[in-house]
C-alpha cells in the first residue's frame, strides 16, 4: 500500500483562531484527495474532494468558506479550518487516491485531533 | 440517498470465539467493497476489499468477507478471534464510478481473553 500522512497529528487553538492541516502522499501522486471527520464512537463523514488544481467539491452541510482545501500539488492537501470554534473539535483524517492504483484505491493518513478551547 | 448499515454496534467476545459483522448497503448499482479496522489510538487500515470476481474475499490477519449481491450484503468473519482484535470495524461502499465511500456507522469489537 502506499504512504499517507498529515501534520500536526494534535493541535490545541483558542476559538476564534485559524488552524491548517495538511495532508501528504509520500510515495506517490495523488490526483485526488478526500477531507474526512470523526466525531468520537462515530463513523467517518466525507467532508469534501479534491482534485489536484481544481477547486474542491463540498458535500451537502459542510461549509466551503470555514473549511477552506487546497490540493496545489499531487503530493499535498491543505484543510484550513476557519475561525475555529469548539462545536469544530473533531478528529480530521485525510485520504488520498491516484499513481495508478487499481480501482482508485484511498490510503487513510493517521488523522488531526483539533480541539478548540 | 446511498448509505451503508452495520447493525452491530458494540460486540463483546471471548478469545477463540468466532466473529460476523453485518454490513449492508442501499445501492443497486456496481458497488466496490471494503472493511477498514481502526486500532485504538491508530488510523484506518484497508482489512479487505472486493471488486470483482469470486464473493469470498481473504483479508489480514484471517479475516474474510462475503459478498452477498442479492442481499446487498458483505458481513466480515473471523473464525476465531484474539485480544488483539480488539478495535472499531468499518464497512464502507464505493459506487462503482465514483470516487465517494460512503462508511458506516462502525462496530466497536471487545475481545477478553
Amino acid at each position: 500500500g502506499a504512504v499517507v500522512s498529515q501534520h500536526p497529528s494534535r493541535v490545541i487553538c483558542k476559538s476564534g483562531t485559524s488552524v491548517k492541516i495538511e495532508c501528504r502522499s509520500l510515495d506517490f501522486q495523488a490526483t485526488t484527495m478526500f477531507w474526512y471527520r470523526q466525531f468520537p464512537k462515530q463513523s467517518l463523514m466525507l467532508m469534501a474532494t479534491s482534485n489536484e488544481g481544481s477547486k474542491a467539491t463540498y458535500e451537502q452541510g459542510v461549509e466551503k468558506d470555514k473549511f477552506l482545501i487546497n490540493h496545489a500539488s499531487l503530493t499535498l492537501s491543505t484543510l484550513t479550518v476557519t475561525s475555529a470554534h469548539p462545536e469544530d473539535s473533531s478528529f480530521y483524517i485525510c485520504s488520498a487516491s491516484g499513481g495508478g492504483f487499481v480501482h482508485n484505491e484511498q490510503f487513510f493518513g493517521p488523522g488531526t485531533r483539533l480541539t478548540v478551547l | 440517498a446511498q448509505s451503508v448499515s452495520q447493525h452491530n454496534h458494540h460486540v463483546i467476545l471471548s478469545e477463540a470465539a468466532s466473529l460476523e459483522l453485518g454490513c449492508n448497503y442501499s445501492y443497486g448499482g456496481t458497488v466496490n467493497l471494503f472493511w477498514y479496522v481502526q486500532y485504538p489510538g491508530q488510523h484506518l487500515q484497508l482489512l479487505l476489499k472486493y471488486f470483482s470476481g469470486d464473493p469470498l474475499v481473504k483479508g489480514i490477519k484471517g479475516f474474510e468477507a462475503e459478498f452477498i449481491k442479492s442481499k446487498f450484503s458483505f458481513n466480515l468473519r473471523k473464525p476465531s478471534v484474539q485480544w488483539s482484535d480488539t478495535a472499531e470495524y468499518f464497512c464502507a461502499v464505493k459506487q462503482y464510478n465514483t470516487d465517494k465511500l460512503i462508511f458506516g456507522t462502525g462496530t466497536r469489537l471487545q475481545v477478553f481473553p
